[in-house]
């Protein structure tokens, strides 16, 4: 138990679908990511958001759409997605927008497996 | 050039051996330094941080952290098979949220 927690951990949609994962932190952290993994390919990141508000956002696709209501809570809605995007998506957080280097470090949840089909 | 550069392996070692798992960074203003262990099918979870030149130990665990020549190491003592895995190395500046990963090596420890 990492005290971040993703659902669902796994989803098969078809590519003419909408659906969202989900994230929630339970570390008192205000700054939250997504992360795509696929296979043989580094840690790419899709979004960060910190304190609520996006700061960061690393060329994707319009189809994946993200929302964070609070500080607790991250969404990535899915929607016309391509077998390409059949992947592990990573939600993770971190106490902040580090001004130092030892406080940047980020705990990922269990992950939700994405099957484009 | 990719930013952070791992040796994909498979990296194999006997039980028992020392494990040496290496990463090379392209970005000089990094100064924070993770390693991260993944199970098959599981999330990353974080094994060590360094961020002073030199070597941090803890237990089995020892990373050590060269900044002027960009490289950074794990060393596992004692290798068990519950070692096998696959680590990532990631670097980060401290000034912000987007952190850079490796691909990976994978490790195996045969008993």
């Amino acid at each position: 138990e990492t005290g971040v927690t993703q659902t669902p951990r796994h989803l098969v949609m078809g590519m003419t679908n909408k659906k969202s994962l989900k994230c929630e932190q339970h570390l008192g952290h205000n700054a939250m990511y997504w992360y795509k993994q696929s296979a043989k390919k580094p840690l790419e990141l899709m979004f960060v958001y910190n304190f609520k508000e996006q700061t960061e956002n690393n060329s994707v696709p319009s189809r994946f759409s993200p929302e964070c209501p609070n500080s607790s809570h991250l969404f990535l809605h899915l929607h016309t997605l391509q077998p390409e995007d059949s992947a592990l998506y990573l939600c993770a957080s971190s106490k902040r927008l580090p001004d130092r280097a030892e406080g940047n470090t980020i705990y990922f949840g269990e992950g939700s497996w994405l099957t484009v089909v | 050039q990719k930013e952070v550069e791992q040796n994909s392996g498979p990296l194999s070692v006997p039980e028992g051996a020392i494990a040496s798992l290496n990463c090379t960074y392209s970005d000089r203003g990094s100064q924070s330094f993770f390693w991260y262990r993944q199970y098959s099918g599981k999330s990353p979870e974080l094994i060590m941080s360094i961020y002073s030149n030199g070597d941090k130990e803890d237990g089995r665990f020892t990373a050590q952290l060269n900044k002027a020549s960009q490289y950074v190491s794990l060393l596992i003592r004692d290798s068990q098979p519950s070692d096998s895995a696959t680590y990532l190395c990631a670097v980060n500046r401290y000034n912000n949220n987007d952190m850079r990963f490796g691909a990976g090596t994978r490790l195996t420890v045969k008993p």
